[in-house]
């Protein structure tokens, strides 16, 4: 059981440049999510998904975007880096209840986390 | 602006001394968690409280949500060099989608 995995660990980017971050779970987990964490600020979510097919906007979607083919896997594409999305960023994941409601005291598990650096 | 403030934002204490870390903010939240990060690493859920004036304790952590469920509090007690790191509360409103995370408490306990 691996948790929640993040991949690459470290990432440089050129600005206009594109990628995708990686993110697995092999909890069964239904909801996932996407957060960054820039100084001082904390974290600050980003895309989420309560299932596969599933993606609605966080706090900070602008520049992001999100699809949920399958319950493991929660890919963050960045279209055209710009040097405003150097951070670092953390995908978690939760289950979630049946009926639709998420559990109040539901842990949710982060991954290791991907630094970008955009040039 | 952020919607959960915590302060203080650095805390750098001796080894045995209490503290106590807080969380506010004028908005109402249905649950309220806090995490513990190490340098490198993604956050660690410590706990999760969610009825108003509640009180958690966490061998030498103590948790509570204020009774108008808009703030919290962290004591440690005894504070010891494990327990250095940065120190995060996460609010969640409506049906719990969303999480609203604060800027975090650094600690640094002293040998």
């Amino acid at each position: 059981n691996a948790g929640v995995t993040q991949t690459p660990k470290f990432q440089v980017l050129k600005t206009g440049q594109s990628m995708t971050l990686q993110c697995a779970q092999d909890m069964n987990h239904e909801y996932m999510s996407w957060y960054r964490q820039d100084p001082g600020m904390g974290l600050r979510l980003i895309h989420y998904s309560v299932g596969a097919g599933i993606t609605d906007q966080g706090e900070v979607p602008n520049g992001y975007n999100v699809s949920r083919s399958t319950t493991e896997d929660f890919p963050l594409r960045l279209l055209s880096a710009a040097p405003s999305q150097t951070s670092v960023y953390f995908c978690a994941s939760r289950r979630r209840l049946a009926g639709g409601g998420v559990g109040r005291t539901d842990t949710q598990y982060f991954g290791p986390g991907t630094r970008l650096t955009v040039l | 602006t952020q919607l959960l403030e915590q302060s203080p934002q650095f805390l750098s204490i001796q080894e045995g001394e209490n503290l106590t870390v807080y969380c506010n903010s004028s908005s109402v939240f249905s649950s309220l968690q806090w995490y513990r990060q190490e340098p490198g690493e993604g956050p660690v859920l410590l706990v999760t409280v969610v009825t108003g004036g509640e009180v958690k304790k966490l061998k030498r952590l103590t948790f509570q949500f204020g009774d108008a469920r808009k703030d919290s509090s962290l004591h440690i007690t005894a504070a010891q060099p494990g327990d250095t790191g940065l120190y995060l509360c996460a609010g969640a409103r409506g049906n719990f989608n969303k999480f609203y995370f604060g800027s975090g408490t650094k600690l640094n306990v002293k040998p």
